[in-house]
């Protein structure tokens, strides 16, 4: 069964380094979401993107925060000045349709120094 | 926004008798909710899901019942077991494409022998 992949399953940064999140989404799937879980906490929504552009991001996403899909299957979220409260589990997501489940990656653990 | 809010926080039940989480949604534009199984460390799997336009799911040992008047739904997982011990998140999502998940704050389900 296809899944959702991330790379890398864990990333340590200092603070005010930029990091790079990669997501390759299940390959039919045409809409892709960010989320992040603080540890012990609930999982929190930060972006959707649906043909090349933002639909709708969360007042976490602010501008420190960028996705991007460079090529044909990868999908990336970028931290540009990490903090020390961006420490947290880091899920991409995606979807067939907008309406249709949300299947979830393995995660990417964001430890900021 | 949405905002899900879910009880209990921990829960812990005997090898085969019923587990139920609740949780209660405010936005009534909200048509999908599903629920998200999460072992330690790993992703959140879906277990199961409703739509607005059904009352109740089931499948297998795992029901959802939804109502749409109260605002609220409910995990029910019958004759438990070991590997179901897990964190349980439910969450909602409204109307509109590429519509964010917005979880409740998990339940800690541990089933002893």
């Amino acid at each position: 069964e296809p899944e959702v992949t991330q790379t890398p399953s864990h990333q340590v940064t200092q603070m005010g380094q930029e990091v790079i999140l990669r997501c390759v989404p299940i390959s039919n799937h045409l809409y892709f979401y960010w989320y992040r879980q603080i540890l012990g906490q609930k999982v929190e929504f930060l972006v959707s993107f649906y043909n090349n552009e933002i639909s709708e991001k969360s007042e976490i996403f602010d501008d420190q925060f960028s996705v991007e899909r460079p090529d044909g299957s990868n999908f990336t979220l970028k931290i540009r000045s990490t903090k020390l409260e961006d420490s947290a589990m880091y899920f991409c997501a995606s979807s067939e349709g907008g309406g249709e489940t949300q299947y979830f990656g393995p995660g990417t653990r964001l430890l900021v120094l | 926004g949405e905002n899900v809010e879910q009880h209990p926080s921990t829960l812990s039940v005997q090898e085969g008798d019923s587990a139920v989480i609740k949780c209660t949604y405010s936005d009534s534009a909200s048509n999908y909710f599903p629920w998200y199984k999460q072992e330690l460390g790993k992703r959140p799997q879906l277990i199961i899901d409703i739509r607005s336009n059904v009352g109740e799911k089931k499948d297998q040992r795992i029901a959802v019942t939804l109502n749409k008047t109260a605002k609220h739904f409910s995990l029910h997982i019958t004759e438990t077991q070991p590997e179901d011990s897990a964190v349980y998140f439910c969450a909602a999502r409204g109307w509109g494409t590429a519509s964010k998940l917005t979880f409740g704050t998990g339940t800690r389900l541990q089933v002893t022998l």
